[in-house]
Parts: C-alpha cells; structure tokens; sequence
C-alpha cells in the first residue's frame, strides 16, 4: 500500500447525505484513479486524472465527482444521487509513462 | 464494461502445489497485468506482460499470454499459506492508454 493513504478505512452515511473519501499519495505520480469494488467483483473505473486540474470520467461516474487541484490529491465524492454507494473504494495512482498502478488500502463505505 | 474473465472463479490447493489461473479478454491488448488482493485491503501489482512477448518470470511467478487465442496464464509454484488471495489480470489498450480493465478474480485458497 506503500505511499497512498486513504481515509478512514470505514465510513458510515445516512441515505441521502454526501460524502468526501480521501486518498493521498506521495509518491509524486501524476495519474490518480478511483475505482468501485462490489462483493466478489472485479474493479470499476469511477474517474481519473493525469495531470493536476483535469479529469476524466470512468465507466461509472454517476453520482460522483472528483476533484485534482494538487498533485497530491484525488478526493472523491459520492452524491446522494448515487443510487447503490454502499462499496469498497480503492484509490491508485501510476508514476509517468508507466501503465502499473499503485493501490492505497481502501475505504468500505455503508450506506443505509 | 470488463474486458478480463479469470478462471476458475475459486481454487483451493494444498501447500506446495502449483496453482494456475488463466485469464481471457476480448480485444487487443498493449499489455496484461496482474494483481494480487488481500481480503479487504489494496490491490498489489505482482508482474506486466507487454503483447509482444510471450512469457515472462518473477520469482515463483510465471505468466504467459497467447494473443491469438486472446488468453494469459499465471502461474504460482510451490504456494504457501501466505499466497492466499484474490488474483486478477487487468489489460490497457489502445495508443497511450493508461486505464485499465480488470477482470471478476480468481480466489486462492492456500491450505497449510
């Protein structure tokens, strides 16, 4: 998990309330990602971002955003439009011209 | 949409034996990873196989990818306890694409 935090590791929301996961990285990569993991499921792209102030929706944005105004960070928001947040977010980042990604250690959020 | 498929979904094999896992994907690829899960945790990045090469070793690792038959092959030898956890491949294609698409999983159970 090695220089990529995420915080808190458990999060719990009322339905209808938004909520901010964050995800640092020190490891002065460029590209940050979020994905969405679901019980016994692979990775869904939520949204990237190559380069500080901008980003790009993944195969699921719906109901979120993002936000890349320093290198370092990459924090998402689930809105309360998103109909089913309850899930495991995983954020990661990959140094320059480089395709391996680095993972931070996850936060299972419960939305009830 | 995912592009990998692991198989099998789960397999459990006693300490010291080799555990195989294989991975089919639908469309051309600029190279195929793979990554270990620990329950609840982040994934970690164990090996990259670029789409012109055939077979690649780290360790007790071997990977082998068959662009015609669209397939790759992961390859644990002598497991211990300790390999026991989610594997996945994931793929990137497409000119300077950085994302990637991951598969559901195998599961692998490592009994002492």
């Amino acid at each position: 998990d090695g220089g990529i935090t995420q915080s808190p590791k458990y999060l719990f929301r009322k339905e209808g309330q938004n909520v901010t996961l964050s995800c640092e990285q020190n490891l002065n990569h460029d590209a940050m990602y979020w994905y969405r993991q679901d019980p016994g499921q692979g990775l869904r792209l939520i949204y990237y971002s190559q380069i500080v102030n901008d980003f790009q929706k993944g195969d699921i944005a719906e109901g979120y955003s993002v936000s890349r105004e320093k290198k370092e960070s990459f924090p998402l928001t689930v809105t309360s439009a998103q109909k089913n947040p309850t899930a495991f977010y995983l954020c990661a980042s990959s140094p320059p011209n480089r395709v391996e990604q680095y993972f931070g250690p996850g936060t299972r959020l419960t939305v009830t | 949409s995912q592009q990998g498929e692991e198989d099998p979904q789960a397999l459990s094999i006693q300490e010291g034996e080799n555990a195989t896992m294989n991975c089919s994907y639908k469309t051309s690829i600029n190279n195929l990873q793979w990554y270990r899960q620990n329950s609840g945790r982040g994934l970690v990045h164990l090996i990259l196989i670029r789409s012109n090469e055939r077979e690649k070793h780290s360790g007790r690792l071997r990977v082998t990818l068959d662009t015609s038959k669209k397939s790759s092959s992961l390859l644990i030898t002598a497991s211990r306890a300790a390999d026991t956890a989610s594997y996945f491949c994931a793929t990137a294609s497409g000119a300077g694409s950085y994302q990637l698409t991951f598969g559901k999983g195998t599961k692998l159970s490592v009994i002492p």
